[in-house]
């Protein structure tokens, strides 16, 4: 039973493309994530959502638009793609505990040609 | 301006030794450190956690250390398994609220060799 789930898993699509990500949480969890690993490995936030309220919104490119439908659901929407927006993708959630364990999705391997 | 930094890319250690994994912070405000692994595909994995008023905590193999003063901690793996093989991130973090968001450091691979 998949704790944190992205769709789909790997995404090859065009320059100037639109495209959408989903990711889901069945852990009850209150705050969801968006990171980015870029070629250089590195995995930086971009977005966090609390209770559908958006918290966290890094210095991101506006064409990136993230949408939380409800509690369980974050999804990243990314508008006229660009070559390097070509990353991997992961969704993360974070309870209510005294603890920052965030969960990670298996992760969107996004492939801009 | 990275403030979490791992400056190993890569280790390779013999199975049954010892693996330990180093990172260096720079902000002082950090009070929650994490350590993330990842195989190849998959999402990172919580691994084991200390917050800043502890300076080890363990976990059955894993044990993590901290030391506030030089801002840096490591990860130590006994003994270390070819399982083990895998990124590890280290990660920071102000402890507590809504708004908390994780620092990751770049990531080290570890290559335990049977």
């Amino acid at each position: 039973d998949t704790a944190v789930s992205q769709t789909p898993k790997y995404l090859v699509t065009q320059m100037g493309n639109d495209k959408s990500i989903k990711c889901e949480q069945n852990l009850g969890h209150d705050t969801m994530y968006w990171y980015k690993q870029d070629s250089k490995k590195f995995l930086k936030i971009m977005f966090s959502y609390n209770n559908k309220e958006l918290i966290i919104n890094e210095t991101v490119p506006n064409r990136f638009s993230p949408k939380s439908p409800d509690k369980a659901h974050l999804n990243l929407h990314i508008n006229s793609l660009e070559l390097g927006d070509s990353a991997v993708y992961f969704c993360a959630s974070r309870g209510r505990t005294s603890t920052d364990t965030q969960y990670f999705g298996p992760g969107t391997r996004l492939t801009v040609l | 301006d990275q403030q979490v930094k791992q400056n190993s890319p890569s280790l390779s250690v013999q199975e049954g030794r010892i693996s330990i994994l180093n990172c260096d912070y720079t902000n002082s405000m950090f009070d929650y450190f994490l350590w993330y692994k990842k195989y190849p595909a998959e999402g990172p994995t919580f691994l084991i956690s200390i917050s800043s008023i502890k300076d080890k905590n363990e976990d059955g193999r894993f044990t993590v250390f901290l030391n506030k003063s030089a801002k840096h901690l490591s990860l130590h793996i006994v003994p270390s398994q070819p399982g083990d093989s895998a990124v590890y991130f280290c990660a920071a973090s102000v402890y507590g609220g809504a708004t908390n968001k994780l620092i990751f450091g770049t990531g080290t691979l570890l290559a335990v060799q049977p």
